[in-house]
């Protein structure tokens, strides 16, 4: 049974430019979620799907941030115009809601964003 | 709106020595809880839930932790803190139907020789 994946794991970029992170979830997991990590704080709620569709975004999403995950299956994260303040931790979770949501949440390793 | 206050970002203990990571929590409705820890260059991984029924949860490693609603503390415990204990602990708070958790800022735990 493979777990959450995430790639890349690592990407420095320039100020200005778009960057795209990927998330595979659990195979038989319906919810996918998308959280930002800084130092020294925790994840921090960006955006959650149940299958292909969006179900709630974070304030914390702005305009650059958009989120897809098209067939129900991977997610991509993509950030454009990135900014020194994006510079983060991006994870990526999962978990299976058959009704009634247990809540807890299948991380993957994260893909740790620089921006310079 | 719920919300999460880990107390002291840094704890240190001695190997053997009980371990106590303080988690106070916000939630205007019956709260789902939960504790997962993250090993350096490693996703974050569940350590123990609490959703509903007994207030005492068990979890991985030796890990406990207890559900107080009166004081919406659930503070994590273990009687004899482990080398391998060494990490980060997010305490999060999350609701059914929630889909999201809100974590707290973590603590990280050293545990000395």
């Amino acid at each position: 049974d493979t777990g959450v994946s995430q790639d890349p794991r690592h990407k420095i970029t320039k100020r200005g430019q778009n960057v795209t992170f990927r998330c595979d979830p659990i195979s038989e997991h319906n919810r996918l979620y998308w959280y930002r990590q800084t130092l020294g704080q925790g994840p921090e709620f960006l955006t959650y799907f149940q299958n292909e569709a969006q179900l709630e975004k974070s304030r914390l999403l702005s305009d650059r941030f958009s989120a897809e995950r098209p067939k129900g299956s991977f997610s991509t994260l993509e950030i454009q115009r990135t900014e020194q303040g994006d510079s983060a931790m991006y994870l990526c979770a999962s978990n299976q809601f058959r009704g009634r949501d247990t809540g807890e949440l299948f991380f993957g390793e994260g893909s740790r964003l620089t921006v310079l | 709106a719920q919300s999460v206050t880990q107390l002291g970002s840094h704890v240190s203990v001695s190997e053997g020595a009980l371990v106590l990571l303080r988690c106070n929590y916000s939630s205007s409705v019956p709260p789902y809880l939960f504790w997962y820890v993250q090993y350096p260059n490693q996703g974050l991984q569940l350590l123990l839930k609490y959703t509903t029924g007994a207030t005492l949860v068990k979890g991985i490693n030796g890990f406990e932790a207890e559900f107080k609603k009166s004081e919406t503390s659930f503070h994590l415990t273990k009687p004899s803190a482990h080398m391998s204990d060494a990490a980060e602990y997010f305490c999060a708070v999350g609701r059914n139907n929630a889909g999201k958790s809100t974590f707290g800022d973590g603590t990280t735990l050293t545990v000395k020789p």
